[in-house]
């Protein structure tokens, strides 16, 4: 079983503030990706790293995959509270059928 | 909205019960998958589907079942519930192209067993 282990579990913040959370693993993967969940809801795509070394932007959110393709970072820069929500991130291997999610990071920004 | 379709939205039910939940992929894809999330464990993937046939099977229990129908909508069916199959159950496909490593969710069913 590949593990995905997220870092802080939870984090509050005050609007304005940068963040930064991880995702970590001791397997390969051939891509990852970074899902954000708010409650009642289901997992929405954010962003598919597939190189080593790969950073993605989208708005304020910037998206690292480490060269080994093991590890992966989401920074958040002037958060603010429509950023809040859970944030998943999922490991696959092509051709696998099968995502391996971590547990999340729990993000709350304060206006 | 990511194109995938699940109902009921909440189920609550007794133990032993059985219940049928349903999905409907986004146009195009072929692949369906079933996960459960619980507060503990987090996002656990069940099994997946493709073009009705089954290709992936992860911990999915001995009381649960899916099938994926000619229209290419699938059905999880829990039978002899108990307590700690409560969770939010959702359903994703996926594009071809991905390989099945890229999934878009519904908005998931949400069962609680009293």
């Amino acid at each position: 079983t590949q593990l995905l282990e997220q870092s802080p579990q939870f984090l509050s913040i005050q609007e304005g503030e940068n963040l930064t959370v991880y995702c970590n693993s001791s397997s390969v993967f051939s891509s990852l990706q970074w899902y954000r969940q708010e409650p009642g809801e289901g997992p929405v795509l954010l962003v598919t790293v597939v190189t080593g070394g790969e950073v993605k932007k989208l708005k304020r959110l910037t998206f690292q995959f480490g060269d080994a393709r093991k590890d992966s970072s989401l920074h958040i820069t002037a958060a603010q509270p429509g950023d809040t929500g859970l944030y998943l991130c999922a490991g696959g291997n092509y051709g696998n059928n099968r995502l391996a999610f971590g547990k999340g990071n729990q993000v709350v920004v304060i206006p | 909205d990511s194109g995938v379709t699940q109902t009921p939205k909440h189920l609550i039910t007794a133990t032993g019960q059985r219940v049928t939940l349903r999905c409907s992929p986004r146009s195009g894809d072929l692949s369906v998958y079933w996960y459960q999330q619980s507060l503990d464990q987090g996002l656990q993937f069940l099994i997946q589907y493709y073009n009705g046939e089954e290709r992936a099977k992860g911990n999915i229990l001995e009381r649960f079942s899916a099938q994926q129908f000619p229209d290419l909508h699938s059905e999880l069916n829990l039978s002899s519930l108990e307590l700690g199959d409560s969770a939010l159950y959702f359903c994703a496909s996926s594009p071809l192209w991905t390989g099945g490593t890229e999934a878009f969710f519904g908005q998931g069913t949400r069962l609680t067993v009293v």
